[in-house]
């Protein structure tokens, strides 16, 4: 069975770092694409960052420079360093799998999502 | 940056109703637009993907049609289970992006 479980979350103060963590099972992160998605309280789905299977990695301007997306192939585990915290960082952080269909095709829909931890950015 | 503007915000309706849910998109995504349900207080659940592609275990009442810039999303009768917000995120293009929701409420 795929799951994801998030942690790292908690409340920091703006100019702050945190790192998140993704722990997987059923699957090897280095062999799938695999993302941050985050939602602010009440607001609808941001895409944060991804990460392919070779390595590439991509960001929302809004983090570029101040978030980084990574893995830990030993620990199967995905990460995200963010560093330079803000006030709208607030949010709750999920990871999500990107679907691959049987024929190998990159859907870029996330099939599998963790179930969230919350990011605060207050003093 | 790929805008897509969901409507209407909310829809009302009783159980066994259908529901069709919009998404626009500010240019053309071809069919790279997926469909997720979220119940409050868990994760978004992937419904349909590439436009009209049922994902894996999702009932044959949701299904999606649509390209270009314009898609919808029907729900054929509803079930107690299915009011909930209702998000489209298009891949086409980074970065990627979702629309605003539409909240399905019991009238």
């Amino acid at each position: 069975e795929v799951q994801l479980v998030e942690s790292g979350g908690g409340l920091i103060q703006p100019g702050g770092s945190l790192r998140l963590s993704c722990t997987a099972s059923g699957f090897t992160v280095s062999s799938n694409y695999m993302s941050w998605v985050r939602q602010a309280p009440g607001r609808g789905l941001e895409w944060v960052s991804v990460i392919y299977s070779g390595g590439v990695k991509y960001y929302a301007d809004s983090v570029k420079g101040r978030f980084t997306i990574s893995r830990d192939n030993s620990n199967n585990t995905l990460y995200l360093q963010m560093n330079s915290l803000r006030a709208e960082d607030t949010a709750v952080y999920y990871c999500a799998r990107v679907y691959i269909t049987i024929f190998g095709v990159v859907t870029w829909a996330f099939q599998h999502w963790g179930q969230g931890t919350l990011v605060t950015v207050s003093s | 940056e790929i805008v897509l503007t969901q409507s209407p915000a909310t829809l009302s309706l009783s159980p066994g109703e259908r529901a069709t849910l919009s998404c626009r998109a500010s240019q053309s995504v071809s069919s790279y637009l997926a469909w997720y349900q979220q119940k409050p207080g868990q994760a978004p659940r992937l419904l349909i993907y590439d436009a009209s592609n049922r994902a894996t275990g999702i009932p044959a009442r949701f299904s999606g049609s649509g390209s270009g810039t314009d898609f919808t999303l029907t729900i054929s009768g509803l079930e107690p289970e299915d009011f909930a917000v209702y998000y489209c995120q298009q891949r086409s293009n980074w970065p990627l992006t979702f629309g605003g929701g539409t909240r399905v409420e019991i009238k």
